[in-house]
């Protein structure tokens, strides 16, 4: 079964605001990875966040990590068309380092 | 090359045939990763290879599915007896152990 699911399933905002995606897990973890996938073909990875650290930034993105509530947020901030993706999480359980994938959130920034 | 490769990009075949799919990962990677999405969902986890460790095939939906990695690089997908609920994108991953993955664009099969 999959370790993660992301909510919403599909988000739409327009140019400029900010989007928020959520991600819940069930079990304990290593890391939890943020990934974007465009057109179904191969994922790339945006950030990784250790088990130990609350909130992480990269540029426009911001995610944070809650062990306690086991769940993960992605922030994008100032969206832009480009943004328009799918954006999954993937969580390392403890003690392997397999990653599970969740179901992803489709985002659409509308220019 | 840079990235990882997969090969072929798409394949269409008869139910029943038996397809190979192949991921070169990138040098020095030592974990490869298969996983395989059908249209519009999200990744299902299949194999993961590290290093000389048995690798966990605890993903593989059946015995018609196997993989191997060679010489701790190259790996193939094994699908036997092809049937239509097969049809997906398989995708293939490398990383450093713990590390980020790195994905390939994916082969699209379409069993017919």
């Amino acid at each position: 079964s999959q370790q993660g699911e992301e909510d919403p399933q599909a988000l739409s905002i327009q140019e400029g605001e900010n989007a928020t995606m959520n991600c819940s897990y069930k079990t304990s973890i290593n890391n939890l990875q943020w990934y974007r996938q465009n057109s179904g073909r191969g994922l790339v990875h945006l950030i990784l966040i250790r088990s130990n650290e609350r909130e992480k930034h990269s540029g426009r993105l911001r995610v944070t990590l809650d062990t306690s509530k086991k769940s993960s947020s992605l922030l994008i901030t100032a969206s832009r068309a480009a943004d328009t993706a799918s954006y999954f999480c993937a969580t390392s359980k403890t003690g392997a380092n397999n990653l599970f994938f969740g179901t992803g959130t489709r985002l659409t920034v509308i220019p | 090359g840079a990235g990882v490769s997969q090969s072929p990009s798409n394949k269409v075949t008869e139910k029943g045939k038996d397809v190979e799919l192949r991921c070169d990962p990138i040098s020095g990677h030592t974990a490869l990763y298969w996983y395989r999405q059908s249209l519009g969902q999200g990744l299902e986890f299949l194999i993961y290879f590290q290093g000389n460790s048995a690798p966990d095939k605890s993903g593989l939906p059946s015995d018609r599915f196997s993989a191997e990695r060679t010489g701790g690089s190259v790996s193939t997908l094994t699908i036997q007896r092809t049937q239509q609920e097969d049809s997906a994108v398989y995708l293939c991953a490398s990383s450093r152990q713990g590390g980020e993955l790195f994905f390939g664009e994916g082969s699209r099969l379409t069993v017919l």
